[in-house]
């Protein structure tokens, strides 16, 4: 399978403890991004990478988030003290920047099917 | 910030009927608008999308128009199929910009009935 893989599908976990989410985008797609989705509503714009480097946050990201893409290959978030608002579905998109400059991308996300994460 | 507003919230057609799903969008700036098909337990998946330049584009059953002086674009499903069931997003975002951060609506469950 080729496409954006995430691992693991399903985490529960208890309030206040530490969960962390991995990503693995489309191999030679250079661009990665996460997106949150709550019961009932799209997916919310988190954060997005471009190589190794983390060019754009969401103010929905606050300080408990992080998210690292360490080798511009996988990359992982990380939610500390989590709450009960964090229960959602964590989605990981990459797409593919052409080499013809900041305009030439192909435009399509491929997103990955998902890490839920319940906090009781 | 974009904000998108998507109608209806959900939607049951017949098999064969046509579906028709609206969205609007509040930024002026936004020039790209994808369509994406989201299945149980599986991620969104980009079915169809349009540029601000295009008025209209479609794709075998699939068509999506785009009115940007009303600031609206409508997916257009025909000959719908069981298969069509599933949640539909609308999403805008700007393009050339940060690549592909898009402001998606909050979704339309499409029912397909024998």
């Amino acid at each position: 399978d080729t496409g954006v893989s995430q691992d693991p599908r399903h985490k529960i976990t208890k309030r206040g403890q530490n969960v962390t989410f991995r990503c693995d985008p489309i191999s030679e797609h250079n661009r990665l991004y996460w997106y949150r989705q709550t019961l009932g509503q799209g997916p919310e714009f988190l954060t997005y990478f471009q190589n190794e480097a983390q060019l754009e946050k969401s103010r929905l990201l606050s300080d408990r988030f992080s998210a690292e893409r360490p080798k511009g290959s996988f990359s992982t978030l990380e939610i500390q003290r989590t709450e009960q608002g964090d229960s959602a579905m964590y989605l990981c998109a990459s797409s593919s920047r052409l080499a013809g400059g900041p305009g030439s991308d192909t435009g399509e996300l491929f997103f990955g099917e998902g890490s839920r994460l319940t906090v009781l | 910030g974009e904000n998108v507003e998507q109608h209806p919230s959900t939607l049951s057609v017949q098999e064969g009927d046509s579906a028709v799903i609206k969205c609007t969008y509040s930024d002026s700036a936004s020039n790209y608008f994808p369509w994406y098909k989201q299945e149980l337990g599986k991620g969104p998946q980009l079915i169809i999308d349009i540029r601000s330049n295009v008025g209209e584009k479609k794709d075998q059953r699939i068509a999506v128009t785009l009115n940007k002086t009303a600031k609206h674009f409508s997916l257009h499903i025909t000959e719908t199929q069981p298969e069509d069931s599933a949640v539909y997003f609308c999403a805008a975002s700007i393009r050339p910009g940060t690549a592909s951060k898009l402001t998606f609506g909050t979704g339309t469950r499409l029912q397909v009935t024998l």
